[in-house]
């Protein structure tokens, strides 16, 4: 019973970059959520998406920043022309139904030289 | 904006001892989780409380819910090294789509 996965669990990029992250929700979970966590900072919501909709951004940078949750595939975070800014480890959590225990992968840890 | 405020930050215990952990917040939740992450991994749900008052066992860990629904505490009896992490908090406050994590207790068992 495989949980949420997440790809690559490490990357590196450089400045102006793009950086694409994966996440497979556990199996029957239909809602998924990113959030960020920066040294010293809590998890911060950015995006909470169903198949194929984006149900609340209201955390996620309204400039290069997006995301996606196509009918078939892993739902992906992109950050285009990357900043040192944007090093954090990035989160993907799914959930049978809505925001209630949400069950979380691995993390994609991001570093941007 | 809801805000949960986590205390102690850092927590630091030897083996065998009990700890509480403090989760606060002025505003009212429709549901409360404690989670527990370990240095490169992501955070694992431990409970979920619902109900003003409720009060759930896990182990050695004793969970408990406010009256009000603003507030959660997190009991450990008899430390073991391998409780060793950080312990979040999150709120859900019904009718938006996130959940709101609290910075976390790191807690530190010594052998």
């Amino acid at each position: 019973n495989a949980g949420v996965m997440q790809n690559p669990r490490h990357l590196v990029r450089r400045r102006g970059q793009e950086a694409r992250l994966r996440c497979s929700p556990m199996k029957g979970h239909s809602h998924v959520y990113w959030y960020r966590q920066l040294p010293e900072e809590g998890l911060k919501f950015m995006v909470y998406l169903q198949k194929e909709n984006i149900i609340d951004e209201s955390g996620m940078p309204k400039e290069r920043f997006s995301a996606e949750f196509p009918k078939e595939g892993p739902s992906i975070l992109r950050i285009q022309q990357v900043v040192r800014g944007d090093s954090a480890a990035y989160f993907c959590a799914s959930s049978p139904v809505g925001p209630r225990e949400q069950f979380f992968g691995p993390g994609t840890r991001l570093t941007v030289l | 904006t809801q805000l949960l405020e986590q205390s102690p930050q850092f927590l630091s215990i030897q083996e065998g001892e009990n700890l509480t952990v403090y989760c606060n917040s002025s505003s009212v939740f429709s549901s409360l989780q404690w989670y527990r992450q370990e240095p490169g991994e992501g955070p694992v749900l431990l409970v979920t409380v619902v109900t003003g008052g409720e009060v759930k066992k896990l182990k050695r860990l004793t969970f408990q819910f406010g009256d009000a629904r603003k507030d959660s505490s997190l009991h450990i009896t008899a430390a073991q090294p391998g409780d060793t992490g950080l312990y979040l908090c999150a709120g859900e406050g019904g009718s938006n789509y996130k959940l709101t994590f609290g910075k976390g207790t790191l807690l530190t068992v010594n052998p």
